[in-house]
């Protein structure tokens, strides 16, 4: 079965914490993705990664950086959070890119105090 | 950039009445996608059609694409409760990121 997972689900950290959102997936999918969700804003690019070790920024990168060691993981890491960094995060995988189908993880809520 | 956005932010029908959710994108594109996002979980695909198509169905789901009028629109038929949700559209042009909409919310009532 063709699965996304993202860890955590829910997150609560202060302002200036580092905050680490992982994300697997278990399709040997190429391409993964990270984006973030606010309402009125809808989908946002932070990351996109092409393979082990070959990432390149989205939309929206600044104040976040990522890392892919291994093809089925790619983690999301905010150094020193800051409040308007409070999102719905979500992990999303692709065997290619641009019309491929995107597969997404259930998101991560993330609250920055 | 490209700029994708569905053009009604809610609609509401009662169930087994037929909604359509329409999509208006601003640059040239090489294929369209519609998500579906239920209440706490991710985005799910639920139909793509690429800029030489017309029409593309998918059981209940019909999706049209006009690349004259950048437009495209999603229709559902015999709506079920379980189609609420939010509904968006997604660009992809050559570069390999999809635009994704705000999204519309359908609401379907008993």
């Amino acid at each position: 079965d063709m699965k996304v997972t993202q860890m955590p689900r829910y997150l609560i950290k202060r302002m200036g914490e580092n905050v680490l959102l992982e994300c697997g997936q278990d399709m040997s999918h190429e391409t993964m993705y990270w984006y973030r969700q606010d309402p009125g804003l809808g989908l946002q690019l932070i990351y996109i990664s092409y393979d082990v070790d070959s990432n390149s920024e989205g939309d929206i990168p600044k104040g976040y950086r990522v890392s892919r060691k291994k093809r089925e993981h790619f983690s999301l890491i905010l150094d020193s959070a800051k409040t308007n960094q409070t999102s719905v995060y979500f992990c999303a995988s692709s065997l290619g890119t641009g019309t491929d189908t995107q597969y997404f993880g259930p998101g991560t809520r993330l609250l920055v105090l | 950039s490209q700029l994708a956005e569905e053009n009604s932010w809610a609609l509401s029908v009662h169930e087994g009445e037929s909604v359509t959710v329409n999509c208006s994108y601003k640059t040239s594109i090489t294929a369209l996608q519609w998500y579906r996002q239920k209440s706490g979980k991710g985005p799910a695909q639920l139909i793509l059609i690429r800029s030489n198509e017309r029409e593309k169905r998918n059981g209940r789901l019909r999706a049209t694409l006009d690349t004259s009028s950048q437009s495209s629109s999603l229709s559902i038929t015999a709506t079920r409760c379980e189609d609420t949700a939010v509904y968006f559209c997604a660009t992809s042009s050559a570069g390999n990121k999809l635009t994704f909409g705000i999204g519309t919310r359908v609401l379907v009532r008993p």
